[in-house]
């Protein structure tokens, strides 16, 4: 089956701006996952869903990101009025269930706020 | 101190030589441990995951795990170029979480 997708694969913006940036899991994943990774950052923890739960908003880094997961399959990270630092590649993984660890990664979004 | 810590690198190795990767982790109640492979500009791929103590083998790749130690490390025998990547250890703290903490990589070069 086809792996984790996302889109779009690029996006730059404008600082001010909100921006979507959107997650497909594998299908019959119940877990999903947002980290982001910064120019020579390692990876940093954003935001999990699982089923539904009430999602694990621990990592996200201020109150312009949210993210939402629809039906249990797609999610949908937002940023709003977004800044020069938030310039990363934001990248979606998925894992079967609970329990389950092993994640699976996405291609990523690379988001460039100009 | 960081959770998850491993040598930046660049570790350089001849082509067919193993090659060692190693990685420390502070949280002493972590369960499970994954080895993932970068290529520059690509998302991390899972090539491995222990855990259990002892070794673990798949093909050329071998992990190795040690919770006394907090230690774990990743063994690729018969190097080729196309092992050239950056090389990322991924914890998951205790507690049940699922979230993984990344160390910041390992770079390994393998010469022809």
């Amino acid at each position: 089956g086809a792996g984790v997708s996302q889109s779009p694969s690029n996006k730059v913006t404008e600082k001010g701006k909100d921006v979507e940036l959107r997650c497909d899991p594998i299908s019959g994943h119940t877990a999903l996952y947002w980290y982001r990774q910064s120019l020579g950052q390692g990876l940093e923890f954003l935001i999990y869903f699982q089923g539904n739960s009430a999602p694990d908003k621990s990592g996200l880094p201020s109150d312009r990101f949210s993210a939402e997961r629809t039906g249990g399959s797609v999610s949908t990270l937002t940023i709003q009025r977004t800044q020069q630092e938030d310039s990363a590649v934001y990248l979606c993984a998925s894992s079967l269930e609970v329990g389950i660890y092993e994640q699976y990664f996405g291609p990523g979004t690379r988001l460039t706020v100009t | 101190q960081k959770e998850v810590e491993q040598n930046s690198g660049p570790l350089s190795v001849p082509e067919g030589a193993i090659a060692s990767l190693n990685c420390t982790y502070s949280d002493r109640g972590s369960q499970s441990f994954f080895w993932y492979r970068q290529y520059s500009g690509k998302s991390p791929e899972l090539i491995m995951f222990i855990y259990s103590n002892g070794d673990k083998e798949d093909g050329r790749f071998t992990a190795q795990l040690n919770k006394a130690s907090q230690y774990v490390s990743l063994l690729i025998r018969d190097s080729q170029p196309s092992d050239s990547a950056t090389y990322l250890c991924a914890v998951t703290l205790s507690g049940g979480y699922n979230k993984l903490i990344f160390g910041a990589g390992t770079r390994l070069a393998v010469h022809p």
